[in-house]
């Protein structure tokens, strides 16, 4: 079956160049977030949506980092005005139910390797 | 920040041997978690166990959790070379979806 999918897996950028990170998760979905993982590091948390709803953007390290799920199941996450500390894996998972469906197993993708030069 | 925090960092074992992850948290919990990474992979979810839960079992896992000392463990046995992999627990803080992960333990299971 078809499981979450992220587009590019690479992307090479410039520094100071915008860049649009893709995901699509398991259809039927509900939640979907949005990680940043560095070397060696375990994933840290960026932003959360419930279907459409983007109802926890805590983890989004400055206003240049922005995600949408317009309707509710693709999302992008954009990064503007890039820099060299941006470069890192991101990571998107989905998870059946919504957040009020208690602990549940996210779904991962294999990630976009972002270098920024 | 990270919340979690995996021991040992590294572990090195023969095939058919076990290993013992152990990972400690700093704040209350609804569930905890534990994930594999193969290199260049996305994570994989192992098992889940609730706050209220002190043992559960998983095929060759074997998860525990003790919350008056905010830590849990993760046994897998009879390895096989295909368990290498990076191993990641994840708190949700009493959130209910917002995952913490540690940093991993990298395993290393030599044929």
């Amino acid at each position: 079956g078809a499981g979450v999918s992220q587009s590019p897996r690479y992307k090479v950028a410039k520094r100071g160049q915008d860049v649009a990170l893709r995901c699509d998760p398991i259809s039927g979905h509900v939640s979907l977030f949005w990680y940043q993982q560095a070397l060696g590091q375990g994933p840290e948390f960026l932003t959360y949506f419930q279907n459409e709803a983007q109802l926890d953007k805590s983890g989004l390290p400055s206003d240049r980092f922005f995600a949408e799920r317009p309707e509710g199941s693709v999302s992008t996450l954009k990064i503007q005005r890039t820099q060299q500390e941006d470069s890192a894996v991101y990571l998107c998972a989905s998870s059946l139910l919504g957040g009020q469906g208690g602990g549940q197993p996210q779904h991962f993708g294999d990630g976009t390797r972002l270098s920024i030069l | 920040s990270q919340q979690g925090e995996e021991d040992p960092q590294a572990l090195s074992i023969q095939e058919g041997e076990n290993a013992t992850m152990n990972c400690s948290y700093k704040t209350s919990i609804n569930n905890l978690q534990w994930y594999r990474q193969n290199s260049g992979r996305g994570l994989v979810h192992l098992i889940l166990i609730r706050s209220n839960e002190r043992e559960k079992h998983s095929g060759r896992l074997r998860v525990t959790l003790d919350t008056s000392k905010k830590s849990s463990s993760l046994l897998i046995t009879a390895s096989r070379a295909a368990d290498t992999a990076s191993y990641f627990c994840a708190t949700d803080g009493g959130s209910n979806y917002k995952l913490t992960f540690g940093k991993g333990t990298l395993l290393t299971v030599n044929p």
